[in-house]
């Protein structure tokens, strides 16, 4: 089946440092991934749509200068914390879709647990 | 606009007893239905998804669930549950015709099992 890896699983940093998060389709060619955040004991909230070799659509409410995506191949996509502060904590889960798969289904990777001292 | 709506936050079962996780949507087109499982500090894994023909669908785990046009729900359902069963349950749906188009995900249901 379809695999979706994130790098790295946990990390923690010091408030206004920034982080960068990886997510990488293993064994399927993703044109769009997308990412999400899960605050502790709620729902996946779409941050945005990151489509390969383009700008990523970011959702209503997320500064797109502070969550950087980029989308440079078809099975790389970046998301970079930029000056993270405490309340960037948070879970933060990618997905993919796979270029083959004529549905909507999407391949989640084991998100990435961020704590921002 | 598409949502999902989970009627339960938390359900408390006993070990072998059956559980259905409540799940109904609002689209004004087809759509596509998904319940994911996550466990504790993990990714979301797909347990089944309704994408056309038959009304059930079975999933992995021994989790089924039945799609009803008219009630706009898709119920998750299993006839004997494992304490391994405790987790996060979501239920998402995203339209056919919007590629690309991310899942909307219901707000969950806590699935506690105790023996």
């Amino acid at each position: 089946g379809a695999v979706v890896s994130q790098h790295p699983s946990w990390v923690i940093c010091k408030s206004g440092t920034s982080v960068k998060i990886e997510c990488r389709s293993l064994d399927f060619q993703a044109t769009t991934m997308f990412w999400y955040r899960q605050f502790p004991k709620q729902s996946l909230m779409l941050m945005a749509t990151s489509n390969e070799g383009s700008k990523a659509t970011y959702e209503q409410g997320v500064e797109k200068d502070k969550f950087l995506i980029n989308h440079a191949s078809l099975t790389l996509s970046t998301l970079t914390v930029t000056s993270a502060h405490p309340e960037d904590s948070s879970f933060y889960i990618c997905s993919a879709r796979d270029l083959s798969v004529p549905y909507n289904e999407q391949f989640f990777g084991p998100g990435t647990r961020l704590t921002v001292l | 606009a598409q949502s999902v709506t989970q009627l339960d936050s938390q359900v408390p079962v006993f070990e072998e007893a059956p559980v259905e996780l409540r799940c109904n949507y609002s689209s004004s087109v087809s759509v596509y239905l998904f319940w994911y499982v996550q466990y504790p500090n993990q990714g979301l894994q797909l347990l089944l998804k309704y994408l056309s023909g038959s009304t059930l669908v079975k999933g992995i785990n021994g989790f089924e669930a039945e799609f009803n046009k008219s009630q706009t729900s898709f119920h998750l359902r299993k006839p004997s549950v494992h304490i391994s069963d405790t987790a996060e349950y979501f239920c998402a749906v995203s339209g056919p015709n919007q590629a690309g188009t991310a899942l909307i995900f219901g707000k969950g249901t806590t699935l506690s099992v105790s023996s």
